[in-house]
């Protein structure tokens, strides 16, 4: 199975910072990478996919790169309703996996 | 609009069965891939199982192989997940989701609101 390694597993940050999460697959899965936001008590909600295409109706602040082994979400300019968990999730292989989250917290 | 909505979930005995239905609408059901993921109380997202959109292919994560069966019936637009040998690690919110359109539909772009099961003696 492809293991997908986020980093950092928390972070706290404040309204208007910059914020950058990363997630490593541990072998190529070219640009089959997603990325989902979910809160507490709710279903995970896309956001970007195929590494870098924004879904519509998301806010252009989130973005998506990389490709191969190596991604990044970027949430520039956070805002309060951003405060949530985001994982990634690679569609590469036939048995799909999940990074283990990184949880944004309010500084 | 698409709505995937779960039922079926409960309080079960291990070693005992159980099945979750997710019916689907506001989408040609019988056009698109769906697939169950799951997610242990507090833990991150677990991807369970696939199917293809005429039932011809399906794929079941590891841990759940051999146990948890995925099936279609595309006249009724509903989706199932029978569980056997339930276990208490199998305790969690199970989702149905829908792939999105985009490349080759390695995405979930639509998601249920979530069944509950709890594995407990």
């Amino acid at each position: 199975d492809i293991q997908m390694t986020q980093s950092p597993s928390s972070l706290s940050a404040s309204v208007g910072d910059r914020v950058t999460i990363t997630c490593r697959p541990s072998q190529n899965i070219n640009n089959y990478l997603n990325w989902y936001q979910q809160k507490p008590g709710k279903a995970p909600k896309l956001l970007i996919y195929s590494a870098s295409s924004l879904r519509s109706g998301v806010p252009s602040r989130f973005s998506g790169s990389g490709s191969g082994t190596d991604f990044t979400l970027t949430i520039s300019g956070l805002q309060p309703e951003d405060f949530a968990t985001y994982y990634c999730q690679q569609g590469y292989s036939t048995l799909w996996t999940f990074g283990q989250g990184t949880k944004v917290e309010i500084k | 609009q698409v709505q995937l909505v779960e039922s079926g979930g409960g309080v079960v005995q291990p070693g005992r069965s159980l099945r979750l239905s997710c019916a689907a609408s506001g989408f040609t059901f019988s056009s698109y891939a769906l697939h169950w993921v799951r997610q242990a109380p507090g833990e991150g997202l677990e991807w369970v199982a696939t199917i293809s959109y005429d039932g011809s292919n399906k794929f079941h994560a590891d841990s759940v192989k051999g146990r948890f069966t995925i099936s279609r019936d595309n006249s009724k637009k509903t989706l199932y997940l029978q569980m056997n040998s339930l276990r208490p690690e199998d305790t969690g919110v199970y989702y149905c989701a829908r792939v999105g359109v985009w490349n080759s539909g390695t995405s979930l772009e639509y998601w249920g609101q979530g069944a509950l099961v709890t594995v407990s003696s």
